[in-house]
């Protein structure tokens, strides 16, 4: 496509339910990235991806975070059991590969209630 | 591990004026990379420029140049002939080019408003 595409674009969850964010990154994009950025604060890097493997989960904040890009394309972030704290806009980026500049999608904002 | 420092507060410009905005960064890698990013009151997040680490000449993008001082690892945003769609947060981010550690690492970012 022509731009990183983030779905759903504003998500209301109640705490305990589990959510799914979806990224759909340019089209030939080897690189996928996930961060959660807080209101006035910088991204903070979640995981990323080359291809289909997941090569740096280091900043998933614990076990109910997981991600997954199973055919090297569209991506999934998925909490389970969200918990207020977890509200913020997460985003995601694609670039060509690791030596190019990534582009940001919308964004989804999340609200835990 | 990388880190990114901006410490500036909110930033003001007159309109047409110049701005720099400073970007110190660590890192203990060879090889890496320099973006900054804006971010308007619309949420997204723009690309603007990048610098490589061994490049010679400083980016220049239009109106944006990097002012990278290698050795004071400082990687400043010039931006030239401030207008007012330039009120934004900006975010200046590094990168290793190790292959397998190429995540971004942002700093806090900056607000900068342009005034008429």
């Amino acid at each position: 496509g022509a731009g990183v595409s983030q779905s759903p674009r504003y998500k209301v969850t109640k705490r305990g339910q589990d959510v799914a964010l979806r990224c759909d990154p340019i089209s030939g994009h080897v690189s996928l990235y996930w961060y959660r950025q807080a209101l006035g604060q910088g991204p903070e890097f979640l995981t990323y991806f080359n291809y289909e493997a997941q090569q740096d989960k280091s900043g998933l904040p614990n076990d109910r975070f997981s991600a997954e890009r199973p055919e090297g394309s569209i991506s999934t972030l998925t909490i389970q059991r969200t918990e207020q704290r977890d509200s913020a806009m997460y985003r995601c980026a694609s670039s060509l590969g690791t030596a190019s500049e990534a582009f940001f999608g919308q964004g989804t904002r999340l609200t835990v209630v | 591990a990388q880190k990114i420092t901006q410490t500036q507060p909110g930033m003001f410009v007159q309109e047409k004026e110049a701005v720099t905005l400073d970007c110190t960064y660590d890192t203990s890698d060879q090889s890496y990379g320099l973006f900054w990013y804006k971010q308007p009151s619309s949420g997204e997040m723009i690309f603007l420029i990048y610098q490589g680490s061994y490049d010679e000449q400083n980016a220049t993008e239009g109106r944006y140049s990097l002012n990278f001082q290698k050795a004071r690892k400082s990687a400043n945003l010039v931006i030239s002939a401030s207008q007012l769609g330039d009120s934004a947060m900006y975010f200046c981010a590094m990168r290793a080019d190790t292959g397998a550690n190429s995540k971004l690492t942002f700093g806090k970012g900056i607000t900068l408003s342009v005034r008429p």
